[in-house]
């Protein structure tokens, strides 16, 4: 089945605790990006990345990294997380055509404590 | 950037259409419109996207203004499982990449 697979789906920690939230899609697309979501905010980018080692910031990429090893994994590195993390996150991937629509993964619920 | 803006809610009775209007003054000639809900939290599901003509699937009708500043999402018999916030975005690309813009979405609630 195509999809887009994330982990954890619901995570806890503590404020510097390094984490790693992964995200894997099975559909050969060149496109991946990762949003959060938080109330009155709608969807915000905080990543995306064209292709294989190619990665750029989105509009909030303040305390994130990403990187882009292999075209089906797009990992969302927090080096020091903080209270203001606290936020559901969604990994995307789309083919690159003008045409594509983005497919979403099923968010990762992350508290920062 | 092309923003979009939406109703922030409607309601709809189940077995009508649901109409959700949607606003992109500021889209370039090549910048698709995409539709996508979200059921709670879960993951924003696509429903259909278009650029200048007016699309239909078995999900919805998309009606594009011919000056393209605005879209009407159509779903046409709306039941209790539409109740969604429903999401109109643009994609924006300058040379060779792109990201979507998302608004905060309109809420549409079915009533029985």
């Amino acid at each position: 089945e195509a999809q887009v697979t994330q982990n954890p789906r619901y995570l806890i920690t503590v404020t510097g605790k390094k984490l790693t939230v992964t995200c894997s899609q099975n559909m050969n697309h060149e496109y991946m990006s990762w949003y959060r979501q938080d109330p009155g905010l709608g969807l915000r980018q905080i990543y995306y990345s064209m292709n294989v080692e190619v990665t750029d910031k989105g509009d909030v990429p303040e305390g994130y990294k990403v990187s882009r090893k292999e075209k089906r994994n797009f990992p969302l590195i927090l080096e020091s997380p903080s209270p203001n993390q606290t936020s559901l996150y969604f990994c995307a991937s789309s083919f690159r055509s003008n045409n594509s629509p983005l497919h979403f993964g099923n968010g990762t619920r992350l508290t920062v404590t | 950037d092309a923003k979009t803006t939406q109703p922030p809610s409607m309601d709809c009775a189940e077995g009508r259409a649901a109409n959700l209007p949607c606003n992109h003054s500021t889209i370039s000639g090549n910048e698709y419109v995409y539709w996508y809900r979200q059921i709670h939290s879960q993951g924003p599901q696509y429903i259909i996207h278009g650029l200048k003509n007016n699309e239909t699937n078995e999900m919805a009708s998309l009606i594009i203004t011919e000056d393209r500043k605005s879209s009407t999402l159509i779903l046409p018999h709306a039941t209790l499982r539409d109740t969604a916030v429903y999401y109109c975005i643009v994609r924006v690309g300058i040379s060779g990449t792109y990201k979507y813009i998302f608004g905060t979405g309109t809420r549409l609630k079915v009533l029985a």
